[in-house]
Order: C-alpha cells, then sequence, then structure tokens
C-alpha cells in the first residue's frame, strides 16, 4: 500500500550548519512531492515542491532532491538558523488530490 | 500574504455530541480538504472537495462526518456523533488547481472529546 516514511525522528543541528532531512517512499505512481514545515500549534507550511519529472529544486536556503529510482526524497536546509527548529514532513501526492504524509522529522537546532 | 483561517482554535465537546469546524480557504481557491492529526502521529487526510461536492473521502470519513460549503467564503466539517477516538488537530486546507500545486494549511482545531 501507500507509505511515507521517514528514517530519522530527529535531527539535532549547531546553528550554521546544513541539515538533510530524508524520507522514503514507496508508491511509484506519486508524481509530485511537498516538503512542510510545522511548528508548534501550527498548521503545516509549505516549504518547497517537486514534480516527478524533476530531480532538484532550490529554493531560499532550500533545496529538495528527488531519486525515483530508490523512491528517496530529501530536504536539505543550508546555514539551519534556530529558527528552523520545527517537524518536517514529506507529502506525496499520487494525481488525486489526497497528500499521503510522512511521520515527520524533529529538527533541533542549538545556537 | 493570504491564509486558510480556521475555528474555533480548540474544541471540547462531550461525547455523543455534534460539532463543527470552520474554515475559510483562500479566497480564489478551488479545491478544498480537511485533515486531521492524532497527538504524536502523521497528518491523514480525510476529504477533498470540489464544485460542491466531495472528490474523494478516505476510510476515517465514514457517515459521521460531512462537509459543506455553505456559502462563497467556508467550508465546514461535522462529526455527528463525536466518539472519543475522533479527539485530534483538524487541519483545513486549499488549493487553486488539482494536480501539481501545494495545499495551503489553517493553524488546524483542536478537537477534544470527553
Amino acid at each position: 500500500g501507500e507509505s511515507v516514511g521517514l528514517h530519522l525522528p530527529t535531527l539535532s543541528v549547531q546553528e550554521g550548519d546544513n541539515s538533510i532531512i530524508n524520507c522514503a517512499y514507496s508508491n511509484s505512481a506519486s508524481d509530485y512531492f511537498i516538503w512542510y514545515k510545522q511548528e508548534s500549534g501550527k498548521g503545516p507550511q509549505f516549504i518547497i515542491d517537486i514534480r516527478s519529472n524533476m530531480d532538484k529544486r532550490q529554493g531560499q536556503r532550500v533545496t529538495v532532491l528527488l531519486n525515483k529510482t530508490v523512491k528517496h526524497l530529501s530536504l536539505q536546509i543550508a546555514a539551519t538558523q534556530p529558527g528552523d527548529s520545527a517537524v518536517y514532513f514529506c507529502a506525496e501526492n499520487t494525481g488525486f488530490q489526497k497528500l499521503v504524509f510522512g511521520t515527520g522529522t524533529r529538527l533541533l537546532v542549538s545556537p | 500574504e493570504p491564509e486558510v483561517t480556521q475555528t474555533p482554535s480548540h474544541q471540547v465537546t462531550q461525547m455523543g455530541q455534534e460539532v463543527i469546524l470552520r474554515c475559510v480557504p483562500i479566497s480564489n481557491h478551488l479545491y478544498f480538504y480537511w485533515y486531521r492529526q492524532i497527538l504524536g502521529q502523521k497528518v491523514e487526510f480525510l476529504v477533498s472537495f470540489y464544485n460542491n461536492e466531495i472528490s474523494e473521502k478516505s476510510e476515517i470519513f465514514d457517515d459521521q462526518f460531512s462537509v459543506e460549503r455553505p456559502d462563497g467564503s467556508n467550508f465546514t466539517l461535522k462529526i455527528r456523533s463525536t466518539k472519543l477516538e475522533d479527539s485530534a488537530m483538524y487541519f483545513c486546507a486549499s488549493n487553486f488547481e488539482e494536480g501539481n500545486q501545494p495545499q495551503h494549511f489553517g493553524d488546524g482545531t483542536r478537537l477534544s472529546i470527553l
């Protein structure tokens, strides 16, 4: 069945380091992927997305990499800041308007 | 920046009672969604809605659940007879087009069933 999972439930980094958050997905029909950031008491906040016809997309301080061969997605955050501390979710869209979320990775940034 | 807004932020209800959660999606968006997140678990899809009808629903969205767009701005989720296991955060989301467009989420309603 469908599943989206994360390898590391908690990632601790120092301020200024680069962070890499990983995600595995199992539905090869998924054609669109999104990374969301969720701060305490808030809803998921859109960070960056990528379509299945791409393998890399860059935003401001963030990069998403997609490896369809091994069904792996990653989010790279450059120069991580304390304000980046949150739970990060990957989500996949199989084309039926239903997002399937991963379990989430908590990013802790120490000053 | 336009936002999805949800009310109330916290709803406490007795088991068996009806509850209505309210959402105002982003004004030019056409597709609307409800998700829920049980404490400590992942966000789960409940239902999608377009052109005044349900597009897709999950197995969670049983006969106790219904959605409605009563006017041009609100989108509601009703649970007719709440159960203890309905306690969760409920998130509304919207987007302009289906397919490869990000869904934008509100900050949720925390539903506590006693």
